[in-house]
């Protein structure tokens, strides 16, 4: 499964909304009900910090200015109001597959203005 | 709080081997799959392996299938890498990260160690 995220770079001013989106080749939405995409935030120096997993659930400890949405093939990461902590390289992963096999996306890097 | 801190980087010659290990604390060690993930400089983040709680299930990447094999002591709350045939593109920051549950897919990770650091050059 293929994971394409866009933009691949963002710049934003502090308090302004972001948006990064990522499409997947294949759906991600499990027999379940839950679609396996999820987002992390890789700060420099720092371990990649899971914010959203099966699409739209805060992990834990993760403000509520993150948001997650999409179903299927399309997803979305929101960020209502950026903050200056906020600046790092986010990442959409699959874990639907089975046998396993993760991918990721290539990455959006989010700046502040 | 969770923690997990890998170890066993360093510089090593292509065709060589090197043994990763990463230390949990923090959490029940032998409850949860665990996986390795790495990052080639300049690159985004590639999953490689995972093994479920009791070790008795492994997954490996196409890219590392038959040179990596992935392990675990729950006794020692260690996870291993063991990387043999090593070549120049597996030069990367390696991670472990602990898996949601026991380690069966569907699944993702929810807790990642700093990674180490593997240069492979001659």
């Amino acid at each position: 499964i293929v994971l394409t995220q866009s933009p691949l770079s963002l710049t934003v001013a502090l308090g302004e909304p972001a948006s990064i989106s990522c499409r997947s080749s294949q759906s991600l939405l499990h027999s379940g009900g839950y679609n396996f995409l999820q987002w992390y935030l890789h700060k420099p120096g720092q371990p990649p910090q899971l914010l959203i997993y099966v699409a739209s659930d805060r992990a834990p400890g993760v403000p509520d200015r993150f948001s997650g949405s999409g179903s299927g093939t399309d997803f979305t990461l929101k960020i209502s109001r950026v903050e200056a902590e906020d600046v790092g390289v986010y990442y959409c992963m699959q874990g639907l597959q089975t046998p396993p096999m993760y991918s990721f996306g290539q990455g959006t890097k989010l700046q502040i203005k | 709080q969770v923690q997990l801190v890998e170890s066993g980087g360093g510089v090593v010659q292509p065709g060589r081997s090197l043994r990763l290990s990463c230390v949990a604390s923090g959490f029940t060690f032998s409850s949860y799959g665990m996986h390795w993930v790495r990052q080639a400089p300049g690159e985004g983040l590639e999953w490689l392996a995972d093994i479920w709680y009791d070790e008795s299930h492994k997954d490996y990447a196409d890219s590392v299938k038959g040179r990596f094999t992935i392990s675990r002591d729950n006794s020692d709350n260690t996870l291993y890498l063991q990387m043999k045939s090593l070549r120049v593109e597996d030069t990367a920051v390696y991670f472990c990260a602990r898996d949601r549950s026991y380690g069966s897919s569907p699944s993702w990770m929810d807790y990642w160690g700093q990674g180490t650091l593997v240069t492979v050059s001659s």
